[in-house]
């Protein structure tokens, strides 16, 4: 089976614009998770989406916000960009609670 | 509200020599715990988890961890680490009645490197 794939791998934006963030997880996958990585708050959670309803929603700011489609692709977007925002962004898809297979994260610098 | 504690953000080893990797959380409810491995340059894959059972689960590739309650402990233990070992190990906890969600709570990180 294909893995979880996320698009793009990489992203500059500028201060002040907004973006969207692609996910597709493994086949068969109902629920995906966001996180964000960087080197001074480590992995924070973002949200996580089962069936298209958002199960669970970490400490971002209404900024930060997502969806997931029938098919269990997701999206997160993320408004008014800051330089804090800058990060590792990673997706995971789950089917046994607690195994995240997570995909390879797409890396967004705000300047 | 869970918290997830890694006391050592990095740990140099040599080749063949034990390595403990340590991991305190807390949780004020029931908890999973799992240990996640990031290799240099690859995505975070699942190392091992605990669920329920027993407290000493093991993981395909040489490491173990054990959960101590009373300890609010799950460390990280291998005998003998190799050059191949060599990455950032990443303790987590959910609690076991979000109703099936994924959230997880991460530590900060390990980075453990194994010299020649």
């Amino acid at each position: 089976k294909a893995g979880v794939t996320q698009t793009p791998r990489y992203l500059i934006k500028t201060r002040g614009q907004q973006v969207t963030l692609s996910c597709s997880p493994i086949s068969g996958h109902r629920s995906v998770s966001w996180y964000q990585q960087t080197p001074g708050q480590g992995l924070q959670f973002l949200f996580e989406y089962f069936s298209e309803t958002q199960r669970n929603k970490g400490n971002f700011p209404g900024r930060f916000s997502g969806r997931q489609f029938s098919n269990s692709r997701s999206e997160m977007n993320v408004s008014t960009l800051e330089l804090g925002d800058s990060a590792l962004y990673l997706c995971a898809s789950s089917l046994v609670p607690g195994t995240l297979n997570f995909g390879p994260g797409t890396r967004l610098t705000v300047t | 509200a869970q918290s997830v504690t890694q006391l050592d953000s990095q740990v140099p080893v040599f080749e063949e020599a034990p390595v403990e990797l340590r991991c305190n959380y807390s949780s004020s409810v029931s908890v999973y715990l799992f240990w996640y491995v990031q290799y240099p340059n690859q995505g975070l894959q699942l190392l091992l988890k605990y669920l329920s059972g027993s407290t000493l689960v093991e993981s395909i590739n040489g490491f173990e961890a054990e959960f101590n309650k009373s300890q609010t402990s799950f460390h990280l233990r291998k005998p003998s680490v190799h050059i191949s070992d060599t990455a950032e190990y990443f303790c987590a906890v959910s609690h076991t009645s979000q109703g099936g969600s994924e959230k997880l709570v991460f530590g900060k990180g390990t980075k453990l490197t194994v010299n020649p």
